[in-house]
């Protein structure tokens, strides 16, 4: 899988707009950009995922840039409970319960009252 | 569906020991997922396991570990001996082939004193 980039923390005022970096430049045509979180304490949690377009749910949006290099994870009006670590991870899309995740560090988001 | 169900969730343990962590997965899911979490080295697979069958263990530490799945619905993880550092928390998750998500569980923390 190719690795990713990830500032390691940043802080987003509450109802704000979060959004989250990853770069990921060496990534492959046939890998999709995952992201999960983890809040404390807790498992990981899967937020989204796209390949080449902008995905939306009732969770969050991923930009992706047109040359796949890069993608940016929103979270439109943050509250408290999204303070996680967010991270970004690519891979090969057999479908998320076909083989093993590798997290990096992640981004340790955490919204300000 | 209650969701991946782990136990113990919490473990306390002394050195040379015989740990075994357990793992129940959601119903109808045929991919079982060990992840090890720890300050240090962050979250890490273990192993993961389709349809029963292990497919990829290369991320267990070393021979001290080892992990089952008799059935659909149960696993285990199993140390012995135990030691100080295998203190972490464990995670277990499973997923589907063609869903792109997996669900991990509340984990189970360990401490090997």
């Amino acid at each position: 899988d190719a690795k990713t980039t990830q500032p390691p923390s940043m802080d987003c005022a509450e109802g704000r707009a979060a959004n989250l970096p990853c770069n990921h430049s060496t990534i492959s045509g046939n890998e999709y950009v995952y992201w999960y979180r983890q809040i404390h304490s807790q498992g990981p949690q899967y937020i989204i995922h796209g390949l080449k377009n902008n995905e939306t749910n009732e969770m969050a949006s991923l930009i992706i840039t047109e040359d796949r290099k890069s993608s940016t994870l929103i979270l439109p009006h943050a509250t408290l409970r999204d303070t996680a670590v967010y991270y970004c991870i690519v891979r090969v899309g057999l479908g998320g319960g076909a083989d093993g995740l590798t997290f990096g560090k992640g981004t340790h988001l955490i919204i300000q009252p | 569906d209650a969701g991946v169900i782990q136990s113990p969730r919490h473990e306390v343990t002394e050195m040379g020991q015989e740990v075994t962590l357990r793992c129940k997965p959601i119903s109808g899911h045929n991919s079982l997922f060990w992840y090890r979490q720890t300050m240090m080295r962050g979250l890490e697979l273990l192993i993961y396991f389709n349809n029963n069958v292990p497919i990829d263990d290369s991320g267990m530490p070393e021979d001290r570990f080892s992990a089952k799945m008799p059935n659909a619905s149960f696993s285990t993880l199993k140390i012995q001996p135990s030691e100080p550092r295998d203190s972490a928390v464990y995670f277990c998750a499973s997923g589907n082939w063609g869903q792109e998500t997996q669900y991990f569980g509340p984990g189970t923390r360990l401490l090997v004193l």
